[in-house]
């Protein structure tokens, strides 16, 4: 069936420090891939997504790759900042084109 | 403000019982998801409704239903519930077509069950 593996699923870096997320897909067919941050208590919001026919996207600070060929996707996050600490979450549309897999969720840290 | 709403935000109530969670969704958006996130979980998948019918079904229990009503707006309905249950339901919205797969999140109904 659907599934999202997502790795760490914890991640501690200094700030300033890059971070980077990583997930895997199962779904060949799968062609939308979303990245959300939720902060403690909040609801998930959209940081930035990327389709299957574009190799990467960067949104200042964030960027995101995706590897068709190897079904994963990656988040990079440059010059970290405390307000990054959140919990992040990758997704992959899945059978039905506007349905998403989210993946499990990586709790990101970032020490003053 | 993602422009989605939920109601109620909190929802303490007892095992057995049963509850509806609402939502309405973005001005102009036909498609409504409901997720669970349990304590420390991730986004589980629910149900999804695009323009009053039922589109994708995820790990819903039989116990759990839901319909989107003509106006767009969602009620999820939890029925004999037990302590499991307890979670933060969202529910998000989207345009629906291919032009746009943006969800938008809103604010979540924390439930516990007693």
């Amino acid at each position: 069936g659907e599934n999202v593996e997502q790795h760490p699923s914890t991640l501690s870096v200094q700030e300033g420090d890059s971070a980077v997320i990583k997930c895997t897909y199962s779904d060949s067919a799968s062609n939308y891939f979303p990245w959300y941050k939720q902060e403690l208590g909040k609801r998930p919001q959209l940081i930035i997504d990327i389709r299957s026919n574009v190799g990467e996207k960067k949104d200042q600070r964030i960027a995101v790759t995706l590897n068709k060929t190897a079904k994963h996707f990656s988040l990079h996050i440059t010059e970290t900042q405390p307000e990054d600490s959140a919990v992040y979450f990758c997704a992959a549309s899945g059978a039905s084109y506007d349905k998403v897999i989210f993946g499990p969720g990586t709790s990101l840290s970032v020490i003053p | 403000d993602s422009g989605v709403t939920q109601t109620p935000k909190h929802l303490i109530t007892a095992t057995g019982q049963r509850v509806t969670l609402r939502c309405s969704p973005r001005s102009g958006d036909l498609s409504v998801y409901w997720y669970q996130q349990s304590l420390d979980q991730g986004l589980q998948f629910l149900i999804q409704y695009y323009n009053g019918e039922e589109r994708a079904k995820g790990n819903i229990l039989e116990r759990f239903s839901a319909q989107q009503f003509p106006d767009l707006h969602s009620e999820l309905n939890l029925s004999s519930l037990e302590l499991g249950d307890s979670a933060l339901y969202f529910c998000a919205s989207s345009v629906g077509d291919l032009r746009s797969y943006e969800q938008y999140f809103g604010p979540g109904t924390r439930l516990t069950v007693t």
